[in-house]
Parts: C-alpha cells; sequence; structure tokens
C-alpha cells in the first residue's frame, strides 16, 4: 500500500512568486491536514479536509488556501511568497470521518523563498 | 486555548538504557487523544504511541510505553532499552477539533 506522497520534495522560488503543493493520501483515506514546520514556530496547523469540505482552519493569512478534490488529493497554495514562508510543509492523511485515530504523513515539501 | 509543552528541548543517552520524555497538555475536553510522533532525520513523521482518554490502562508497543496521567494532564513517553536508531525528534500532540496541536519537541540523541 503506498504512503502519503507529497510534491514536489524540494522547492525554491523568489519572494511574490506564488506556490502549489500537492498531497496524494493513502488510498481510501478521506482526510487531509497540512502542517508547516519552522524552527520558531515549531508545528503548526494549516487546514484539514474532508470529502472536499475544508472542516478546520489554522490562523494563517489568507494568502494560505487548499482544497481537496474527488480523489481525496489536495493541494495548497501560498501566494505572495515572503521569506518567513520558508519550512518544511507536512501532509497527512487518515481514513476516520471523526476521532483521529492515527494519522499518516508524508515526507514534507521543504520550501525555500529568497 | 489548547496547549501541549514538552518541557526537555535535548536529551542524550547511552544505547541500551532506558529514557523517559516528558509531556504536559491542557484541554478541556473530556475524551480525547494523545500521540507522540517521531521525525528521524528524514523528516519522516512516524507514529509511536497512542493514549485515548477514556482508557486508564497506559499504552505500551513494544519497547515504547507511556505514563498518562489524566488529572495531572501529563503524557510522558518511556522508551526501553534505547537504540541508535531512536536518534530523532520526538513529538507530542493532542487531537482536537480535526487537528493535531503539538509540543515543540524533543531532540533525543542516542550514543553508542
Amino acid at each position: 500500500k503506498a504512503g502519503v506522497t507529497q510534491t514536489p520534495r524540494y522547492l525554491i522560488k523568489t519572494r511574490g512568486q506564488q506556490v502549489t503543493l500537492s498531497c496524494s493520501p493513502i488510498s481510501g483515506h478521506r482526510s487531509v491536514s497540512w502542517y508547516q514546520q519552522t524552527p520558531g514556530q515549531g508545528l503548526q496547523f494549516l487546514f484539514e479536509y474532508f470529502s472536499e469540505t475544508q472542516r478546520n482552519k489554522g490562523n494563517f493569512p489568507g494568502r494560505f488556501s487548499g482544497r481537496q478534490f474527488s480523489n481525496s488529493r489536495s493541494e495548497m497554495n501560498v501566494s505572495t511568497l515572503e521569506l518567513g514562508d520558508s519550512a518544511l510543509y507536512l501532509c497527512a492523511s487518515s481514513w476516520s470521518p471523526g476521532e483521529l485515530t492515527e494519522a499518516f504523513f508524508g515526507q514534507g515539501t521543504r520550501l525555500t523563498v529568497v | 486555548a489548547q496547549t501541549v509543552t514538552q518541557s526537555q528541548p535535548e536529551m542524550s543517552v547511552q544505547e541500551a538504557e532506558t529514557v523517559t520524555l516528558s509531556c504536559t497538555y491542557d484541554t478541556s475536553e473530556n475524551n480525547y487523544y494523545l500521540f507522540w510522533y517521531k521525525q528521524p532525520p528524514s523528516r519522516q513523521m512516524i507514529l509511536v504511541i497512542r493514549q485515548e482518554a477514556y482508557k486508564q490502562q497506559n499504552a505500551t508497543e513494544n519497547r515504547f510505553s507511556v505514563n498518562f496521567q489524566k488529572a495531572a494532564k501529563s503524557f510522558s513517553l518511556k522508551i526501553s532499552d534505547s537504540q541508535l536508531g531512536d536518534t530523532a525528534m520526538y513529538f507530542c500532540a493532542h487531537y482536537s477539533n480535526y487537528q493535531l496541536i503539538w509540543g515543540a519537541g524533543t531532540k533525543l540523541i542516542i550514543k553508542p
């Protein structure tokens, strides 16, 4: 069974550009969540989707957005990139529609903004 | 606000020793899940162990066990017979409202 796949693994962008990150969950999983990891702020929740519906959103500016498709694949977009957006972005998937019993993580996308 | 606190930024032990990582959390919920995740240098976040708050019995997974004190809101991880492969960042997390709330992490180094 394939794990959670995040693409691309590494990305270098210039300030002001926009970027789209992709996450393919484990087959059968319908919940996808995104986290930002930085040395200064640690792990912070971005958003969570279940069956194409955003169920919760973290405290991030509107430049951060996401969506989920009917096949459960998810994308997140960051517009007008800032240096502070440099981070490891982690995606997690789970099958549970309610309580989380286990989340499986991808290897992350390392975004560098220059 | 719900928070998770890990007070040990870094720990170092000899191979085969036992080590305990601390975690405290704050929540107003009565039923919830707690997790310990491991993040090795490869960056892949791996579930180590989970605990359901309504279960009084402490969770165990092979060499990993927890000491869950619900009243004290404490959730420590014990690693027995530590191995070199246990070297990693360890994160404590609390699940609430469709999100994981994370501690700052403890860097664990196992020395040969």
